[in-house]
């Protein structure tokens, strides 16, 4: 079992709709990371969060706005998504920002 | 821009075969993390490996970063159907630097 634990496993979601993943970790780490990755091929990095701040982001459309409520949190919320955007949505922690990342199992995101 | 090139990128064998993976890059990294992704699930990391020349082993898997820690490769000794998945590689470049820079993975099948 991960240690990351992302809700939902799925979702489906219209153009127009307004949806929240969420990501959880109890490890103690001070980074956590959004992922975007389609089948088959490497997860593309999104966002960074280091110490409940935003450090990194990889010039990812507004549509997408990530929260980190506190150290153990990490939310991406979703809003008028594109066909495009379908793809297994991945969380990832790590106790620094140069140390192995610890993924969860992600959310498989399908936009209608 | 820091590149991995991950290769074979798509792998078939038989049970009990042998099978080995390499990473290769003409940049240095702090280190290298290996991932394993199977179907429906996140990727789960296998090993990290920091030291130039470092061999570290993991039941029939084997992982080696090389001596100017541009490159690694992952063996697997007599194959079976439970390690088929797509493996990643991924360099870090330490510090402050929170990006992973990924391989385009490989999608290895074991037949039984």
């Amino acid at each position: 079992d991960t240690e990351v634990t992302q809700t939902p496993k799925h979702l489906v979601m219209g153009m127009t709709n307004k949806k929240s993943l969420k990501c959880e970790q109890h490890m103690g780490h001070r980074a956590m990371y959004w992922y975007k990755q389609k089948a088959k091929k490497p997860p593309e990095l999104m966002f960074v969060y280091s110490y409940e701040k935003l450090s990194i982001n990889e010039s990812v459309p507004s549509r997408f706005s990530p929260e980190c409520p506190n150290s153990s949190l990490l939310n991406l919320h979703l809003h008028a998504l594109q066909p495009e955007d379908s793809a297994l949505y991945l969380c990832a922690s790590s106790s620094e920002g140069n140390q192995p990342q610890h993924f969860g199992d992600g959310t498989r995101l399908s936009i209608l | 821009t820091q590149l991995l090139e991950q290769s074979p990128q798509f792998l078939s064998i038989q049970e009990g075969e042998n099978l080995t993976v390499y990473c290769n890059s003409s940049s240095v990294f702090s280190s290298l993390q290996w991932y394993r992704q199977e179907p429906g699930e996140g990727p789960v990391l296998l090993v990290t490996v920091v030291t130039g020349g470092e061999v570290k082993k993991l039941k029939r898997l084997t992982f080696q970063f090389g001596d100017a820690r541009k490159d690694s490769s992952l063996h697997i000794t007599a194959a079976q159907p439970g390690d088929t998945g797509l493996y990643l590689c991924a360099g870090g470049r330490g510090g402050s630097n929170y990006k992973l820079t990924f391989g385009k993975g490989t999608l290895l099948t074991v037949n039984p």
